[in-house]
């Protein structure tokens, strides 16, 4: 894996109540990202960060923020969780450059929103 | 716009017999191209990418896939599946329109792999 780790693996949370996933990097990255992973849709971009306080919306962002303080923490904020949001979130880290077209993948956050 | 095609959901093989999984992709731009595999309760993995270099390109554990422009393809095979090939796949485009590479996922094949 490629030094990335999500927090926390798993979490039950009830409708309505916020509830922020964190995603850490020790590869020094520029950009990082919040995907969603849903049977029969693949994985959808939520957010993406392209710098410190950088952040731009993906195909999916209704209902969700991220913030981007530092280079290696990248936090996905669901402010007033629904039940359609429980999902598996993955983050993934991208550099520049040559080979800056990959993405590296974390191990994925499974939430459950009764 | 980018998108892609995976044209299976579902593949079965027995073990030793040739892999074959299906994609086909849609772009506006000379794209970047990847399949990624993801076993059970885990993360995605890169298995090989395409960056407009040579059009066969090979992968891990003994995959590979070839870009063909002209069909749109890139569809992944391998010689001789093993057990552990059992998993999700899934083909996926990059987006370099915008500052960062934002990639666009197939809905996945799910191999299995029959002893």
């Amino acid at each position: 894996d490629a030094g990335i780790t999500q927090s926390p693996r798993h979490k039950v949370t009830e409708t309505g109540t916020p509830v922020t996933l964190r995603c850490h990097q020790t590869e020094n990255h520029r950009y990082m990202y919040w995907y969603r992973q849903d049977p029969g849709h693949g994985l959808r971009l939520i957010h993406y960060s392209y710098g410190v306080k950088d952040t731009d919306k993906g195909e999916v962002s209704d209902g969700y923020s991220v913030s981007r303080s530092k280079t290696e923490d990248f936090l996905l904020t669901l402010e007033s969780a629904t039940s359609s949001q429980t999902s598996v979130y993955f983050c993934a880290i991208s550099g520049t450059g040559i080979g800056g077209e990959t993405q590296y993948f974390g191990p994925g956050t499974r939430l459950l929103v009764l | 716009a980018q998108s892609v095609t995976q044209l299976d959901s579902h593949v079965s093989v027995s073990e030793g017999t040739p892999v074959l999984l299906r994609c086909n992709y849609s772009s506006s731009y000379s794209p970047s191209l990847f399949w990624y595999v993801q076993h059970p309760n885990k993360g995605l993995q890169l298995l090989l990418k395409y960056t407009s270099a040579a059009t066969l390109v090979k992968g891990i554990n003994g995959f590979e896939a070839e870009f063909k422009k002209s069909e749109t393809s890139f569809h992944l095979t391998k010689p001789s599946a093993h057990m552990s090939d059992a998993a999700e796949y899934f083909c996926v485009v990059s987006d370099r329109t915008a500052g960062a590479n934002n990639l666009f996922f197939g809905t996945g094949t799910r191999l299995t792999v029959i002893p």
